[in-house]
């Protein structure tokens, strides 16, 4: 079955660290996003993909990053810049130049700080 | 920028009863317009959408209807289960660069 998959499921992170979440799709979509959520707040963009080799800011992309080296793969980089990292990740694909259609989510990533 | 304003929560209901979570938006174009659910400890997945003014979206026994007039796309469901607690998410997709924006989310609990 096509899907996302995202790993961990639990990730837990020391001060000055940084840990990576991976992100795969095996759905053929173009583009693909990170989103963080935190309670309350809905989910909030970090960087998003449209193509290989390529990524735009979000808006809270600070003490992130990520690379798209393959179309299939999205990984996120929680950086020791990033003061505030315990939230729930969820990264989603969707096909390009066709924004009526949905975002596929996977089953996020849990982040905690030690 | 775009927006999207939905009614907070936690919302409780009784099951069979009748639930309505209000969504409205700013957009400065024709945007898409999707509910998402999010069950416990999972991603989100697709509830309905609609594309265009007066379009109605329905799946598992809810609905809404997209309102241009009111800038609204509430969701309805006529009886609610206790299967339907969960975090409910409005959401409007910018057809300039696909991001899409996200209401605060609604916990809604249905009790037996």
């Amino acid at each position: 079955d096509g899907g996302i998959t995202q790993s961990p499921k639990y990730l837990f992170r020391k001060e000055g660290q940084n840990v990576t979440l991976s992100c795969e799709q095996n759905l053929n979509h173009d583009a693909m996003y990170w989103y963080r959520q935190d309670p309350g707040q809905g989910l909030r963009l970090i960087y998003y993909s449209q193509i290989v080799n390529d990524f735009q800011k979000g808006d809270i992309a600070e003490g992130y990053s990520v690379s798209r080296e393959k179309k299939e793969s999205f990984p996120l980089t929680v950086t020791s810049a990033q003061k505030n990292p315990t939230a729930f990740y969820l990264c989603a694909s969707g096909h390009l130049g066709q924004g009526s259609q949905p975002q596929h989510f996977g089953d996020g990533t849990r982040l905690s700080i030690l | 920028g775009d927006s999207v304003t939905q009614m907070e929560g936690p919302v409780t209901l009784s099951e069979e009863a009748f639930l309505t979570i209000n969504c409205t938006y700013t957009a400065t174009g024709y945007p898409s317009l999707f509910w998402y659910v999010q069950y416990p400890g999972e991603g989100l997945q697709l509830l309905l959408k609609a594309t265009k003014a007066d379009d109605k979206g329905s799946n598992k026994g809810f609905e809404a209807t997209y309102r241009k007039e009111t800038t609204s796309f509430h969701l309805e469901k006529g009886s609610v289960q206790v299967s339907d607690s969960a975090v409910y998410f409005c959401a409007l997709s910018d057809l300039d660069d696909y991001k899409l924006s996200f209401g605060a989310g609604t916990t809604v609990t249905v009790r037996a």
